[in-house]
């Protein structure tokens, strides 16, 4: 069964620095999805990026970046030069491609990491 | 619509009673997903649809929660004989067909609100 591990319950950082929130998953599957959402106090759930597990490029988009490696199942996630706007918490997603009975069809998320940015 | 709407945003009803959640997918989507987040939780996944079919109902944490859907478009959630613990957000979400297991992504909407007292 898929699962997923966020170990950064709440991180607390100053303003302009830079974070970076871990994420370590598990699957028997080999083609496999890892997803990134942002939830901020508002509450709704935002889609940042999704990533398959043929493609271990890693990606930037402006102040965030991305690094996954298979090699140790990690997929981490950087804010550089963190800012107040970045306060929220962070999931960590995973869903498998083989349907193999009860659950499979679900994305399953880690617990999330909340980031509080002090100005 | 554009995104993924839930009705009502909040709900505070009495123990016992029934309630029903609803929510609109965007537009297109056929894959659609109810989660429940508690206070301060994680996200449960509920139940899955593909259609109007749910091939995975694994999370509905008792015979008090059903869901449908019709049209292949809107879902209910309902929960029978609230109880204190089902307080919660239950989160509304869709995708294109078959949804994450085929690395699509999946939209959420901004919640329902629930609580029981």
């Amino acid at each position: 069964a898929q699962k997923v591990t966020q170990a950064q319950t709440e991180i607390s950082v100053v303003e302009k620095e830079d974070v970076t929130l871990d994420c370590v998953y598990e699957t028997r599957d080999t083609t496999y999805y890892l997803f990134w959402y942002k939830q901020p106090p508002s509450g709704e759930l935002v889609f940042l990026i999704r990533r398959n597990s043929f493609d271990e490029q890693n990606e930037i988009s402006g102040r965030y970046s991305w690094n996954f490696q298979k090699s140790t199942s990690s997929f981490n996630f950087t804010i550089t030069a963190s800012q107040v706007v970045d306060s929220a918490v962070y999931f960590c997603a995973l869903s498998e491609a083989f349907v193999s009975g009860a659950g499979s069809y679900q994305l399953t998320f880690g617990k999330g990491t909340k980031l509080s940015v002090i100005p | 619509g554009a995104g993924v709407s839930q009705s009502p945003s909040n709900k505070v009803t009495e123990k016992g009673k029934d309630v029903e959640l609803r929510c609109d997918p965007i537009s297109g989507h056929t894959a659609l997903y109810w989660y429940r987040q508690s206070l301060g939780q994680g996200l449960e996944f509920l139940i899955y649809f593909q259609g109007n079919s749910a091939p995975d109902k694994s999370g509905l944490p008792s015979d008090r929660f059903s869901a449908e859907r019709t049209g292949g478009s809107v879902s209910t959630l309902t929960i029978q004989r609230t109880q204190q613990e089902d307080s919660a957000v239950y989160l509304c979400a869709s995708s294109l067909e078959q949804g994450a297991i085929s690395g699509n992504t999946i939209y959420f909407g901004e919640g329902s609100w629930l609580t029981v007292v």
